[in-house]
């Protein structure tokens, strides 16, 4: 069963340092998320993506996220300068169709920040 | 914020039917129900939708009631596995598409 998959399962990194975060959205889908979820709290949406642009975000995701598909396969999550508030559970997701409930999430990428 | 509310913790013995709960008063005659699970911070799985009418599926069944306001997903023969924390949330329109507001679930416990 196609799956998407998220690289790297954890990162650890200094406050202040850039992190990026990967995703492989299933290969036939068009429509690609960032959802967080800090330990313990609830899963919280960050921005969706279609046709080389953002087609939603949230308040969270400010001037220090932005996100990319540099070619066919791909779709990252980029943290300028992280804070030690950015440290959660980062998943991926995918859909087939716009404006759907159904979508199919990665394992996600634990990000801590010391 | 979400426009759902369920109850935090649930017990159900293996292979029983586990009966989840949801309260979504305020919801829109166009608003959809979902249901996802997370297995111990795992990824969300997409479970069960719907919009009025009851619905079923190799997972799960959802049982919306008439005036909408409230449904249960009703898990038939539960197993260990089943051990999760279930979300039902209500799609919403944001600016311009549709958003899953997600809430703290309810942490359902299979006993054997």
């Amino acid at each position: 069963e196609p799956e998407v998959t998220q690289t790297p399962s954890h990162q650890v990194t200094q406050m202040g340092q850039e992190v990026i975060l990967r995703c492989v959205p299933i290969s036939n889908h068009l429509y690609f998320y960032w959802y967080r979820q800090i330990l313990g709290q609830k899963v919280e949406f960050l921005v969706s993506f279609y046709n080389n642009e953002i087609s939603e975000k949230s308040e969270i995701f400010d001037d220090q996220f932005s996100v990319e598909r540099p070619d066919g396969s791909n779709f990252t999550l980029k943290i300028r300068s992280t804070k030690l508030e950015d440290s959660a559970m980062y998943f991926c997701a995918s859909s087939r169709e716009p404006n759907t409930g159904e979508l199919f999430f990665g394992e996600g990428s634990r990000l801590t920040v010391l | 914020d979400a426009k759902t509310t369920q109850p935090p913790s649930m017990d159900c013995a293996e292979g029983r039917a586990a009966n989840l709960p949801c309260n979504h008063s305020t919801i829109s005659g166009n608003e959809y129900v979902y249901w996802y699970r997370q297995i111990h911070s795992q990824g969300p799985q997409y479970i069960i939708h719907g919009l009025k009418n009851n619905e079923t599926n190799e997972m799960a069944s959802l049982i919306i009631t008439e005036d909408r306001k409230s449904s249960t997903l009703i898990l038939p023969h539960a197993t260990l596995r089943d051990t999760a924390v279930y979300y039902c949330i209500v799609r919403v329109l944001g600016r311009s598409n549709y958003q899953l507001i997600w809430g703290a679930g309810t942490k359902l416990i299979i006993k054997p």
